[in-house]
């Protein structure tokens, strides 16, 4: 199947500063890319669609100026969570699909930790 | 929007066979998935149905009813390793074809 990278698989940041996930699709161009955060004992929650070339498409809710997407080119797209703070704190992971009728291939998944 | 509704937590012993239901609301329909992930790894892919019936993959079975919104995943001949969360997550003809979970079931194996 094909692969999702992500990185790093672990981080830990103090408050307030911020910290750039990265997905990056190795053996195909992804257009659209997913990110989605879950808390522990939780599904996973879209937070927003990353399309190159434009602007994100984020999920109600999701404050787009704390979560910037950044789709630069067809196999990355990078999220960074700015000011981060404690509550912040999640497994964020990354997913793409190569068609409509394919299942999503994910990232290994970023376990953030804010101190 | 979209709604999709699993049990919390199921149980169940090593060798026997569990079912696990998801039913779903969406505007629009293009699939339905199953996804096991266990604690702190990425969901791995499991089956995939877009028309009704029933999909069989090894020990594990997925079935859909577009009409009721339904599915579920047949889980059987249960091994220890078993035991992770399961994840429905259905696309719709919406939304740059993404994946909306469900809110997961936790599925513990006892000896």
């Amino acid at each position: 199947g094909a692969v999702v990278s992500q990185h790093p698989s672990r981080v830990i940041c103090k408050s307030g500063t911020s910290v750039k996930i990265e997905c990056r699709s190795l053996d195909f161009q992804a257009t659209t890319m997913f990110w989605y955060r879950q808390f522990p004992k939780q599904s996973l929650m879209l937070m927003a669609t990353s399309n190159e070339g434009s602007k994100a498409t984020y999920e109600q809710g999701v404050e787009k100026d704390k979560f910037l997407i950044n789709h630069a080119s067809l196999t990355l797209s990078t999220l960074t969570v700015t000011s981060a703070h404690p509550e912040d704190s999640s497994f964020y992971i990354c997913s793409a699909r190569i068609g409509s009728y394919t299942e999503a291939f994910f990232g290994q998944g970023t376990r953030l930790t804010v101190v | 929007g979209q709604n999709i509704d699993q049990p919390t937590e199921m149980t169940a012993t090593e060798g026997a066979i569990v079912q696990i239901n998801c039913t779903y609301q969406t505007s629009g329909f293009n699939g339905l998935f199953w996804y096991q992930q266990h604690a702190g790894e990425a969901p791995t892919f499991l089956s995939y149905n877009v028309l009704d019936g029933l999909e069989e993959k090894g020990r594990f079975s997925s079935f859909l009813s577009r009409s009721k919104g339904y599915s579920y995943l047949l889980l059987k001949e249960l091994q220890m390793k078993d035991s992770a969360s399961y994840l429905c997550a259905v696309s719709g003809n919406t939304g740059f074809q993404k994946l909306v979970f469900g809110t997961g079931t936790r599925l513990l194996v006892s000896p």
